[in-house]
């Protein structure tokens, strides 16, 4: 069974510019999150989805992130400007049922200059 | 807030020798408690989780935790480590506070086994 697949892999910036990561979730996984995690933290929720639209997006930044998953499959995190402290790795993760085991994807990882 | 914290942040130690990791968090609710596992260059992979039931919990490669339901604990156990086992440890709790139940992690700890 293929895993998530997450890219790009590395992603290296200037402040104000935007940039865009993309999700496949594993096939009929109908849960789909976003997650950051900055250098010596664990991750923390961004976005959780089911199916094709938000669940929970209590800690988005909603000014400058923005997520969306068409067709309920695949979905892109998109930063706008980003920030010095939006650098992190940005993990997607999927479940087969909102209740089921989280499997994450290995990470994109942001460098914000 | 509800928050999750893990004791340590980094552990040496040699090969044989037992570890034990500490997390605690903070509700009194329902919680569905996790540890993750991460070792170098790989994916975030789930160790094992306590939904219900039986308090001891046994997990792929060895490892167990323990709910204490009284302490707001969920320690990770393994009684004797392989060099294999120098990875990124995370403690995470769902607090079923509705209907959606957000996964919230610990900091981690850093497990360094040498030979």
């Amino acid at each position: 069974e293929a895993g998530v697949a997450q890219s790009p892999r590395y992603k290296i910036i200037e402040k104000r510019q935007s940039v865009a990561f993309w999700c496949n979730p594993i096939s009929g996984h109908a849960t789909l999150y976003w997650y950051q995690q900055i250098l010596g933290q664990g991750p923390k929720l961004l976005i959780q989805f089911q199916n094709n639209g938000v669940v929970d997006d209590s800690q988005l930044p909603k000014d400058r992130f923005s997520a969306e998953r068409l067709k309920g499959v695949d979905s892109t995190l998109k930063i706008q400007p980003a920030k010095l402290e939006d650098s992190a790795v940005y993990l997607c993760a999927s479940s087969l049922v909102r209740e089921g085991e989280q499997f994450f994807g290995p990470g994109t990882r942001l460098t914000v200059l | 807030a509800q928050s999750v914290s893990q004791h340590n942040h980094h552990v040496i130690l040699s090969e044989a020798a037992s570890l034990e990791l500490g997390c605690n968090y903070s509700y009194g609710g329902t919680v569905n408690l996790f540890w993750y596992v991460q070792y170098p260059g790989q994916h975030l992979q789930l160790l094992l989780k306590y939904f219900s039931g039986d308090p001891l919990v046994k997990g792929i490669k060895g490892f167990e935790a323990e709910f204490i339901k009284s302490k707001f604990s969920f320690n990770l156990r393994k009684p004797s480590v392989q060099w294999s086992d120098t990875a990124e440890y995370f403690c995470a709790v769902k607090f079923l506070t509705d209907s959606w139940g957000k996964l919230q992690f610990g900091a981690g700890t850093q497990v360094v086994v040498t030979p």
